[in-house]
């Protein structure tokens, strides 16, 4: 259950594009459209972003988006707001059946 | 709307144990498997535990394994997750979060969180 490879930093000026890599295994990551990504600001819950590997939920901003490629997922953030500054994380199923985080990316809008 | 509520946290010993619970609200829990995730201070997100829509399968992170036990009662909508000889790195905040979708036996996504109950082992 070794953890999914994130960047500790990613940080850009209001209005830029930012692109956060989360990359896995062929047991996870790259063997299932299980990939999920999650915002946490700190002290709050947890909230839902991108779903198999690219679907938004209900209601979120199209600002957001995802994508996977081999074993290495991507969540996009267009036209960064300062809303946006947050800890995010990827998430994938894995082949034994249990469910893998990445280590989480601090993102900070300059 | 659909809410979980986590209850059940405190400061523990290390070695005694502890049963957290996670009251859901506002959707039909027995169609929705569950999961329990900490994060302790200064750290990422870790996955501790999943149970299917009917409680028949249960998976565990190895750092809990043999130690943690999840459960539910559908009958009262509640989430529980029982932990026993806790240790000091089992300190964090646990939350609780529903599976995406329905009556699935493996993860696919958390759509829903609650906002967390603090655990601390420490003696």
């Amino acid at each position: 259950q070794s953890a999914l490879t994130q960047p500790a930093s990613v940080s850009g000026s209001p209005g830029q594009s930012i692109t956060i890599s989360c990359t896995g295994t062929s047991s996870d990551v790259g063997g299932y459209n299980y990939v999920s990504w999650y915002q946490h600001h700190p002290g709050r819950a947890p909230k839902l972003m991108i779903y198999d590997v690219s679907n938004r939920p209900s209601g979120l901003s199209t600002r957001f988006s995802g994508s996977k490629s081999g074993n290495t997922a991507s969540l996009t953030i267009s036209g960064l707001q300062a809303e946006d500054e947050a800890d995010y994380y990827c998430s994938s199923y894995t082949r034994s059946r249990d469910v893998v985080f990445g280590g989480g990316t601090k993102v900070t809008v300059l | 709307q659909v809410q979980l509520v986590e209850s059940g946290g405190g400061v523990v010993q290390p070695g005694r144990s502890l049963r957290l619970s996670c009251a859901a609200s506002g959707f039909t829990f027995s169609g929705y498997a569950m999961h329990w995730v900490r994060q302790a201070p200064g750290k990422g997100l870790e996955w501790v535990a999943f149970i299917s829509y009917d409680g028949s399968d249960k998976y565990y992170a190895d750092s809990v394994k043999g130690r943690f036990t999840i459960s539910r009662d559908n009958s009262k909508n509640t989430l529980y997750l029982q932990m026993n000889s806790l240790r000091a790195e089992d300190t964090a905040v646990y939350y609780c979060a529903r599976d995406g979708k329905v009556f699935t036996y493996h993860y696919s996504y958390m759509d829903a969180w609650g906002k967390g109950t603090t655990v601390t082992v420490s003696s």
